[in-house]
């Protein structure tokens, strides 16, 4: 069974603070694939990083940076100097090798104030 | 290079009404895939295609649903006999596969309301 947990339902930062999202996933395959995307008010789902199980390299795009941890399942996403056009809810989703759906979590929603 | 698109945005039809959605994929994307997404909810799979073919079904689509994607470029997805209970935000994305999962790229969704 898989499964993707997001513990923080809804996060409000002010302007310029950092902001980590939680993602914790459960899964019995070996090669998974990890997600985030993002869901602004608009409702398009915007593609922002996909991670393989055999790559634990940490990125940076930008403000943003994941950090994904195999021994803790997890795999979170940290936006430096946040911007209020970062207010949306951020989704994390998990595909096996040999899957074809992901699995998404129940969304985490991020409002940024001025 | 275009995005997904989907027709309509917006749906409002009546209890027992049928609807019909319509997916252009990118257009070199071989998988085109269906989720259902309600409020305050990740998205949920319906079912995908390769190609033309329909690979997989969830539990979730009802016999009162059925998808097509005839010549393996768009995709349709109806919903007969309509329950407000189908009342969500209908997503459909599209990758490409070799092997290998890429990126599912989504469209921006069609909502649909059923009074």
């Amino acid at each position: 069974a898989q499964k993707v947990t997001q513990a923080q339902t809804e996060i409000s930062v002010v302007e310029k603070e950092d902001v980590t999202l939680d993602c914790v996933y459960e899964t019995r395959d070996t090669t998974y694939y990890l997600f985030w995307y993002k869901q602004p008010p608009s409702g398009e789902l915007v593609f922002l990083i996909r991670r393989n199980s055999f790559d634990e390299q940490n990125e940076i795009s930008g403000r943003y940076s994941w950090n994904f941890q195999k021994s803790t399942s997890s795999f979170n996403f940290t936006i430096t100097a946040s911007q209020v056009v970062d207010s949306a809810v951020y989704f994390c989703a998990l595909l096996s090798r040999s899957g074809y759906a992901l699995n998404f979590g129940k969304g985490t929603s991020l409002l940024v104030t001025p | 290079d275009t995005g997904v698109s989907q027709d309509p945005r917006h749906k409002i039809t009546k209890r027992g009404q049928n609807v019909t959605f319509r997916c252009d994929p990118i257009s070199e994307h071989n998988r085109l895939y269906w989720y259902r997404q309600t409020l305050g909810q990740g998205p949920e799979f319906l079912t995908y295609f390769q190609n033309e073919a329909q690979l997989e079904k969830s539990r979730l689509l009802s016999d009162r649903f059925s998808a097509e994607r005839p010549k393996g470029s768009f995709s349709t997805l109806e919903i007969q006999r309509t329950e407000q209970g189908d009342s969500a935000m209908y997503l459909c994305a599209s990758s490409f596969y070799r092997g290998l999962h890429n990126e599912q790229f989504f469209g921006p969704g069609t909502r649909l309301t059923v009074l």
